[in-house]
């Protein structure tokens, strides 16, 4: 398995500018997960999806930030415009609900570093 | 609501000595928890996880994990640090089934080690 996949690695861009970052999350996982991390605030979750369907966006700083996810093997993280203190790595990360649990391993992306300048 | 606290922010050990990293959580039932590492530049590694059933959990690279119920903790420990464990590791908890998390786990804001030679 090929494990979660992101895109771009790496995204260097000026203020006012749209970002639009990647992912596939792993083959047959049903729920995805949008993190940032700073040295300020940690590890933050944005927005996480179950089928596709959004669940709790309530992470996400404000409408200036987006996310869909269109089919199971696709979702994208929108910033528009974007500013300097949007600075961060951006994670996704998925997961399989086991029968049974509603909580099972979340297998992480290898990040999204963006810088806003 | 769930929470994760690790009380140390950074730990340094030297190479071969035992570590014990603490991790308290906050859950009104018996949770899910993980234990997660990232190396610089990485994304973040599942190390272990409890669910159910021996509380004493052992996972990748020699380390191994503790429940404790009536310490609501989760201490990571490994008997002899390696140079390589240098990282940043991260507690998490996760709701129990029939819930609807859809999976959601909180985070700790992560302890990094420093291993010295």
């Amino acid at each position: 398995d090929a494990g979660v996949i992101q895109s771009p690695r790496h995204e260097v861009t000026e203020m006012g500018q749209e970002v639009t970052l990647r992912c596939k999350p792993i083959s047959g996982h049903n729920s995805l997960f949008w993190y940032r991390q700073t040295m300020m605030r940690g590890l933050e979750l944005l927005i996480y999806f179950n089928n596709n369907v959004p669940i709790d966006d309530s992470g996400m700083p404000e409408d200036r930030f987006s996310a869909k996810m269109p089919n199971a093997s696709f979702s994208t993280l929108k910033i528009q415009p974007s500013e300097p203190r949007d600075s961060a790595v951006y994670f996704c990360a998925s997961s399989s609900k086991l029968q049974g649990l509603s909580t099972d391993t979340q297998y992480f992306g290898p990040g999204t570093r963006l810088t806003v300048l | 609501a769930q929470s994760v606290t690790q009380p140390d922010i950074h730990i340094t050990v030297s190479e071969g000595a035992s570590l014990e990293l603490r991790c308290n959580y906050s859950y009104g039932a018996t949770p899910y928890l993980f234990w997660y590492v990232q190396s610089p530049g990485q994304g973040l590694q599942l190390l272990l996880k409890y669910f159910s059933g021996d509380t004493l959990v052992q996972g990748i690279k020699g380390f191994e994990a503790e429940f404790k119920r009536s310490q609501s903790s989760f201490n990571l420990r490994k008997p002899s640090v390696h140079w390589s464990d240098a990282a940043e590791y991260f507690c998490a908890v996760g709701a129990r089934a029939g819930g609807t998390s859809y999976g959601k786990l909180t985070f700790g804001q992560g302890t990094i080690l420093t291993v010295h030679p």
